[in-house]
């Protein structure tokens, strides 16, 4: 079946890194892509997707590029900030609306100042 | 920022005792998912509709799991008989059903002691 796999955390960063977090995928179908962030006490929230391959997405720093051939999809951010402490997830969807998204196990990151 | 309203945001319930929670999607979103979130942030699906009918649920939920989502009242997650692993976090999920973005609500924090 569909899977997720990315980088086991927690990482633990100082102000001004960079961050990578890894995430491959295992599926037969042509997924959309996404990144999901999670702060203490609240729901995932998008931090953006990518419907398509060799296409990157982007939002507040953050960006990350729909490898289909490497089946990866790994997020990066040149100079993190305290406010970047999360958990972040990878996830799988489908290109159709209705069916359960699949994520990835979740990765912490903590920024110290 | 995601507009899905979950209540309530904690619950605490005894071995046995029905749980029951609620989530009121994004307006405009007739698709509506439930999934749990357990203490190690993997994230299970259990259920999902498309306005009234269920469009896919996993056998946990044909059990002690009941879900609805009646017109012009909230979705409800029902826990007929709780049990100490149901102890979660209850995510409520809300897309367009025309592409396959999913915002979620805070959750539900269900403690069963």
């Amino acid at each position: 079946g569909d899977s997720v796999t990315q980088t086991e955390g927690p990482v633990t960063l100082s102000e001004g890194t960079s961050l990578t977090v890894n995430c491959s995928y295992e599926t037969k179908q042509y997924p959309t892509l996404f990144w999901y962030v999670q702060y203490p006490g609240e729901g995932p929230q998008l931090l953006f997707k990518v419907p398509k391959a060799n296409e990157k997405g982007s939002n507040r720093g953050f960006e990350a590029t729909y490898n289909k051939e490497a089946t990866s999809f790994h997020l990066q951010k040149a100079s993190v900030q305290e406010s970047d402490s999360a958990v972040y997830y990878c996830a799988l969807g489908d290109w159709q609306g209705g069916r359960a998204l699949i994520f990835g196990t979740g990765t912490t990151v903590s920024v110290s100042p | 920022n995601s507009k899905v309203i979950q209540t309530p945001r904690y619950l605490v319930k005894g071995q046995g005792q029905k749980a029951k929670m609620r989530c009121i999607p994004e307006k405009g979103h007739p698709v509506v998912f439930w999934y749990q979130q357990n203490k190690n942030n993997e994230f299970k699906f259990l259920i999902n509709f498309q306005n009234q009918e269920v469009l896919q649920q996993i056998d946990m939920t044909e059990k002690r799991f009941s879900a609805e989502c009646p017109s012009n009242s909230p979705c409800s997650l029902e826990i007929q008989s709780s049990e100490a692993g149901d102890s979660a976090l209850y995510l409520c999920a809300s897309s367009s059903g025309d592409e396959d973005t999913q915002y979620f609500g805070p959750g539900t924090r269900l403690l069963v002691l």
